[in-house]
């Protein structure tokens, strides 16, 4: 079974530009969530879905940020325009809930991106 | 509000070493734990988790036990490889409490020497 693969590994752009990071969910998976670690900090969650639909945005950290996941299969983050502190690692996961039972989230290996 | 608080790194150990990574957690209702592990070039994999008070979670030769009265997740292990050098997340999860998403602390960077 594959994991959880974002794409790009690494992105490298100036203050401005727009960047889009992908997120494949583990096939299956209904939830995906959005996490980001800053310069070493902790690691922060951004976003979470259900399918297609936002259940909690929450932690996202303003409108800059946009997330989609049409037809509840991958996800993009979109970051427009980016600034300095845009710049982390950006983790995707995914899990599939059963009702009442403990998720176990699958981290995928995540998109260092860095804003010049 | 709900937030994890582990030790600062990095940690440097020689092998054969025994470890410890503090983790200390600050939550509402009785959250999941979990111990992440990062490897050099990887992403974040499970390495061990504890759902209720007194639980002790294992994998690897890595431990924690849940203290509900200490508010603690500490990572353990009696002897370090050098194949343990990575960054190590404590996170806290919540279902039951509608909050249904990761806290991780700062991460700890473990480097073990031959």
């Amino acid at each position: 079974e594959a994991g959880v693969t974002q794409f790009p590994s690494h992105s490298v752009i100036e203050k401005g530009q727009t960047v889009t990071l992908r997120c494949d969910p583990i096939s299956g998976h209904d939830n995906l969530y959005w996490y980001r670690r800053v310069m070493g900090k902790e690691i922060k969650f951004l976003l979470h879905f259900v399918k297609e639909s936002k259940q909690d945005e929450s932690g996202m950290p303003n409108n800059r940020f946009l997330a989609e996941r049409t037809g509840g299969t991958y996800s993009t983050l979109k970051v427009q325009p980016a600034e300095l502190e845009d710049s982390g690692v950006y983790f995707c996961a995914s899990s599939h809930r059963l009702a009442g039972i403990e998720e176990t989230q699958y981290f995928g290996p995540g998109t260092r991106l860095l804003v010049l | 509000g709900n937030s994890v608080t582990q030790m600062e790194g990095p940690v440097t150990l020689s092998e054969e070493a025994f470890l410890t990574i503090n983790c200390t957690y600050t939550a509402t209702g009785y959250p999941s734990l979990f111990w992440y592990v990062q490897y050099p070039g990887e992403g974040l994999q499970l390495l061990l988790k504890a759902t209720k008070a007194d639980d002790k979670g294992s994998n690897k030769g890595f431990e924690a036990t849940y203290r509900k009265e200490t508010t603690s997740f500490h990572l353990e292990k009696g002897s370090v490889q050098v194949s343990d050098s990575a960054v190590y997340f404590c996170a806290l999860f919540g279902l039951r409490y509608n909050f249904n998403k990761f806290y991780f602390g700062s991460g700890t960077k473990l480097n073990v020497k031959p």
